[in-house]
């Protein structure tokens, strides 16, 4: 099972800065099959990025993806009041395995 | 604009079978680029795959969780479903139902419900 570990655990910063959110795989991720999600408090997971930099739906262009094989980032230019929230990264290692790394969770400074 | 909504009991008690549905509109599970999923997370946690339906038949389940589940669909009613059995206070969570797109080779959890919270306890 390929594990996923986000860091930090938990970011403080404040609106107008920029966020950048770590997602490291045990071993190497195909970027067709790493996604990214945020969660608010009481909600569902929504979708982010998916296939490590393309924007779901809907989604501003302040929030990039990038990264290969390992190491995969989550990158937020300049935040927004509504950013503040819990990211997940999650991987497809093949039949049956999804996997969910245990989110960082942003939160205003 | 798909939407799913899981129903179910709130609490069930240890050693008995937790059982919840997922009702899906603005789309139907018997389409050929999605699984249906259920994904969930205990209070405080982190998001854990549970397992897949496909074509109504096709299932993929967590190896962690498989001796004890049974994910199947029912098309004249749009739905999926989730059946644990023999459940212990460690399956107590939040359980999501969720379409995995597969389309253009990005595997991706596009939509989800609300979620569903299920204790487990007597």
């Amino acid at each position: 099972e390929i594990v996923l570990t986000q860091s930090p655990g938990t970011l403080s910063l404040s609106p107008g800065e920029r966020a950048t959110l770590s997602c490291r795989a045990s071993q190497s991720v195909s970027s067709s099959y790493l996604t990214w999600y945020q969660q608010k408090p009481g909600q569902a997971p929504s979708l982010l990025i998916y296939g490590a930099s393309r924007r779901a739906t809907g989604i501003p262009d302040r929030f990039s993806g990038s990264g290969s094989g390992t190491d995969f980032t989550l990158t937020i230019s300049r935040l927004e009041p509504e950013d503040f929230a819990v990211y997940h990264c999650q991987q497809y290692g093949g039949s049956p395995s999804f996997t969910f790394g245990q989110g960082t969770k942003l939160e205003i400074k | 604009q798909v939407q799913l909504q899981e129903s179910g009991p709130g609490l069930v008690k240890p050693s008995e079978t937790l059982s919840l549905t997922c009702n899906v509109s603005g789309g139907s599970v018997s389409s050929g680029s999605y699984y249906w999923s259920w994904i969930r997370q205990p209070p405080g946690k982190g998001l854990e795959w549970i397992g897949n339906i496909y074509y109504s038949v096709n299932t993929n389940y967590n190896p962690s969780l498989k001796s004890r589940l049974t994910i199947s669909v029912d098309t004249s009613k749009n739905q999926f479903s989730l059946k644990l059995s023999s459940v212990t206070a460690a399956d107590t969570a939040v359980y999501y139902c969720a379409r995995l797109n597969v389309g253009n080779i990005f595997w991706r959890f596009d939509y989800w419900g609300q979620g569903s919270l299920v204790t487990v306890s007597s």
